[in-house]
Order: structure tokens, then sequence, then C-alpha cells
């Protein structure tokens, strides 16, 4: 069966300092991979999502990126973290961008 | 903007009522899904309609489709304590390629 995994759960960083999220998948290959962004008590905002090795498709200009240094593996970096980048990022997975998402648990991220 | 809004933004009933919650889009759709997040974790997918149908069941859930109001709703009958959660819509918005999430309707079930 497939699983997703996503690390650390939960992270307190300081203002300046980088950033990096790390989420795979396994039990399937090739999958959509997505990064999510989650204001308390608010919706989901997309950030990124990949089809493939090395495709990476921006939502929305910030000062985050992602990379996809392998098919099962999605990685959201900053070089210098913002207060505004607090929040809950949530990775997801699926096989087909019509088909229902996979979430993994979540990182709880705290810029202080 | 969202391309899913819920309404109501907040909904608190007592178990074993029934719970409705509404869900507008702006665009044609190839498919609406309805998500469930208990607090502090990740979605879970529950159920996804296609534009092509106009309800559909899954165990105490009820899902209705007008795609010519472009408007969904998710009913759960009998509620319980552990329907507690946040329920969002998504679609696929036309020209888009990822799910875009509205704002989700916080449920709470008092016991």
């Amino acid at each position: 069966s497939q699983t997703i995994h996503q690390w650390p759960a939960t992270l307190v960083q300081p203002v300046g300092s980088p950033l990096s999220l790390e989420c795979t998948v396994e039990g399937t290959s090739n999958p959509n991979l997505y990064w999510y962004r989650q204001a308390a008590g608010r919706g989901l905002q997309l950030l990124f999502y990949s089809v493939g090795i090395g495709q990476i498709s921006s939502e929305v200009p910030q000062n985050l990126s992602a990379s996809r240094p392998q098919d099962r593996q999605f990685i959201l970096s900053s070089k210098k973290l913002l207060l505004s980048d607090s929040g809950f990022y949530l990775c997801a997975w699926t096989g087909e961008s019509n088909s229902p998402l996979h979430f993994g648990n979540g990182t709880r991220l705290t810029v202080t | 903007s969202q391309q899913g809004e819920e309404d109501p933004q907040a909904l608190s009933i007592q178990e074993g009522e029934n719970a409705t919650m509404n869900c507008s889009y702006k665009t044609s759709i190839n498919n609406l899904q309805w998500y469930r997040q208990n607090s502090g974790r990740g979605l879970v997918h529950l159920i996804l309609i296609r534009s092509n149908e106009r309800e559909k069941h899954s165990g105490r859930l009820r899902v209705t489709l007008d795609t010519s109001k472009k408007s969904s709703s998710l009913l759960i009958t009998a509620s319980r304590a552990a329907d507690t959660a946040s329920y969002f819509c998504a679609t696929i918005p036309t020209g888009r390629r990822a799910l875009t999430f509205g704002s989700g309707t916080r449920l709470q079930v008092q016991p």
C-alpha cells in the first residue's frame, strides 16, 4: 500500500534561518506531488506541484522553493525565513491530477 | 481568490442531528471532492463526485452537485462526536492542474 511521510512534525525557526522540509512517498511510482500551506483556521494555499523529477510548478511567488531530486521525494526550502512563512505545511500525492489527494500529517512551522 | 467557498464557516450541532455544509465554485469542473481534517492533522479524502453525477452516497455521507448553480452540498446524517472536524470542498479550476480548496466548514458535534 502507498504511504506518505512528512517530517519534521513541528519546527521552530528564527527569522532569516534556512528551511528544509522533506516529503517522501512509498508504494507508488511517478506520483504527482504537492506542497500546500494552511494558515490557522483557514483553507489550503497551493505552493508548488510536480508531475515528474525536476518538474516544479510554482503557484505563489514568495521566498520558498521546491525541488524533486528523486521520483518520490519532494523538498520545500527557503534560504531565509520570514515571519509570514509560519503555518502548517502539507505534502500530498496523487496518481492522476483529477484523482483524490493523499496527505501527509503536516509540519507546523513557527518562525520567531 | 478561492475556487471553492464553504458555507457556513462554522456549525455546531448535537449528536444524532444531521449536518449540512455547502460549497460554491466559480469555473467548470471535472469533479468536486470533499475532504475532512481533524485538528492539527492532514486532510483525508471523503468522497468524489463527477460533473455528470447529481448525487452520491458513502455510508452516512451524501453529496449533491448542481453544475448549473456551481454548488455542492455535503450531508452527514446521524452525526457523532467523532465527526467533529473541518470539512473542505476542492476542485481543479479550468486551466489549472491542481486541486484548489475552499476555506472550510468547522463542524462541532456536541455529545
